[in-house]
């Protein structure tokens, strides 16, 4: 079976560190991989999404990039945070054909102080 | 860019009554899928249904499409505290990105005991 781990869980850094957060898949190959951004009372963003290694798409313009080095490895990186980074990052994987179905890890709290 | 919109965006009923949440989307789609949250966790898939299909059920869910009026209803039957959760739609655009899901902001549903 598959699974999707995702870390840290929480994360508290100061405005203008550097950030990475890492996801990873099991069970299967060649997925879809996606990075979401969730505001506090807020839906999903979809910030990122990726096809295939060193193939990422970004889907609104920030302060954020993401990289995939190897089939089921995915990073969300920053340089130097801001305030407004601040929320909950959902990585996900999906088989990338049409109808399906996206499979997410339990999610990454970032507060930027 | 949002997609979906879900209605309403908070819903307080008791348990052993239904609960009915509602989608809009604005694009054609190939398909529809609903996901429930648990607070501070990652989203779970519950349900998807096909752009022709009209109504799904699994267990104690009900999801209806209209896709002339561009509008998902899911329902909840016999609700239970369990679940209390946020329930979001979404979408994959027809002709968009493959595998790529658009969500909506999410009704947060609370069923007392």
């Amino acid at each position: 079976s598959q699974t999707i781990h995702q870390w840290p869980a929480t994360l508290v850094q100061p405005v203008g560190s550097p950030l990475s957060l890492e996801c990873t898949v099991e069970g299967t190959s060649n997925p879809n991989l996606y990075w979401y951004r969730q505001a506090a009372g807020r839906g999903l963003q979809l910030l990122f999404y990726s096809i295939g290694i060193d193939q990422i798409s970004s889907e609104v313009p920030q302060n954020l990039s993401a990289s995939r080095p190897q089939d089921r490895q995915f990073i969300l990186s920053s340089k130097k945070l801001l305030l407004s980074d601040s929320g909950f990052y959902l990585c996900a994987w999906g088989s990338g054909h049409s109808g399906n179905t996206i499979y997410f890890g339990e999610g990454s709290w970032l507060t930027v102080v | 860019s949002q997609q979906g919109e879900e209605d309403p965006q908070a819903l307080s009923i008791q348990e052993g009554e239904n609960a009915t949440m509602n989608c809009s989307y604005k694009t054609s789609i190939n398909n529809l899928q609903w996901y429930r949250q648990n607070s501070g966790r990652g989203l779970v898939h519950l349900i998807l249904i096909r752009s022709n299909e009209r109504e799904k059920h699994s267990g104690r869910l009900r999801v209806t499409l209209d896709t002339s009026k561009k509008s998902s209803s899911l329902l909840i039957t016999a609700s239970r505290a369990a679940d209390t959760a946020s329930y979001f739609c979404a979408t994959d655009n027809y002709g968009g990105s493959q595998g790529n899901l658009i969500f909506g902001k999410g009704t947060k549903l609370s069923v007392k005991p």
